[in-house]
């Protein structure tokens, strides 16, 4: 596609389901970040995947929060037994992998659990 | 570690008034350094970008930012601000050995008619 999508655009969920966000990146960028932004606040880095090499999971605040990606293409981010401080938008973004390169950001899944 | 930081939450300016929005970085090697905007229910947008060469760089929308090396800084600069200006902006960087890119914290701009 043009973009990066996510989907679902919006779930609402309750607490202690589990949830799974989506994102499919630019064709050709091996690089793809999640990130989550609570309200009126800053952006939060999660997890980062480029190519083939392991994943930098630094980001991830609990084991109930793991993400995937097969080789450079679509993204799921799990939530497990959502909390309600889990409420957020989560943000996606792709690049083609160099450092010196912009990201560009999907539209979000803003997550409720209520 | 690298880090951003954008020392101010919220700023307010008015309308054809000018805008400097700060931002510091913390990194060993030389930095790659980016602003994006966030306008309401919108997606990130890139402004600008830093690599290498001119320090004086030049956006979209008018915007301009200034790397500065001594101070650790890439002010972003506006001279006349327009209502359609007000968004979030953050800074963020990366290195060439640090390819995740890091965010500072964001910068609420309020317009004023």
């Amino acid at each position: 596609g043009a973009g990066v999508s996510q989907s679902p655009s919006n779930k609402v969920t309750e607490k202690g389901k589990d949830v799974e966000l989506r994102c499919d990146p630019i064709s050709g960028h091996t690089a793809l970040y999640w990130y989550r932004q609570r309200l009126g606040q800053g952006l939060e880095f999660l997890i980062y995947f480029q190519g083939n090499s392991a994943p930098d999971k630094s980001g991830l605040p609990s084991d109930r929060f793991s993400a995937e990606r097969t080789g450079e293409s679509v993204s799921t981010l799990t939530i497990q037994r959502t909390q309600q401080e889990d409420s957020a938008v989560y943000l996606c973004a792709s690049s083609i992998g160099v450092a010196n390169t912009e990201a560009f950001f999907g539209q979000g899944t803003r997550l409720t659990v209520v | 570690a690298q880090s951003v930081t954008q020392p101010d939450i919220h700023i307010t300016v008015s309308e054809g008034a000018s805008l400097e929005l700060r931002c510091n970085y913390s990194y060993g090697a030389t930095p790659y350094l980016f602003w994006y905007v966030q306008s309401p229910g919108q997606g990130l947008q890139l402004l600008l970008k830093y690599f290498s060469g001119d320090t004086l760089v030049q956006g979209i929308k008018g915007f301009e930012a200034e790397f500065k090396r001594s101070q650790s800084s890439f002010n972003l600069r506006k001279p006349s601000v327009h209502w359609s200006d007000a968004a979030e902006y953050f800074c963020a960087c990366s290195s060439g050995s640090a390819r995740q890119l890091t965010f500072g914290s964001g910068t609420q701009l309020t317009v004023l008619p």
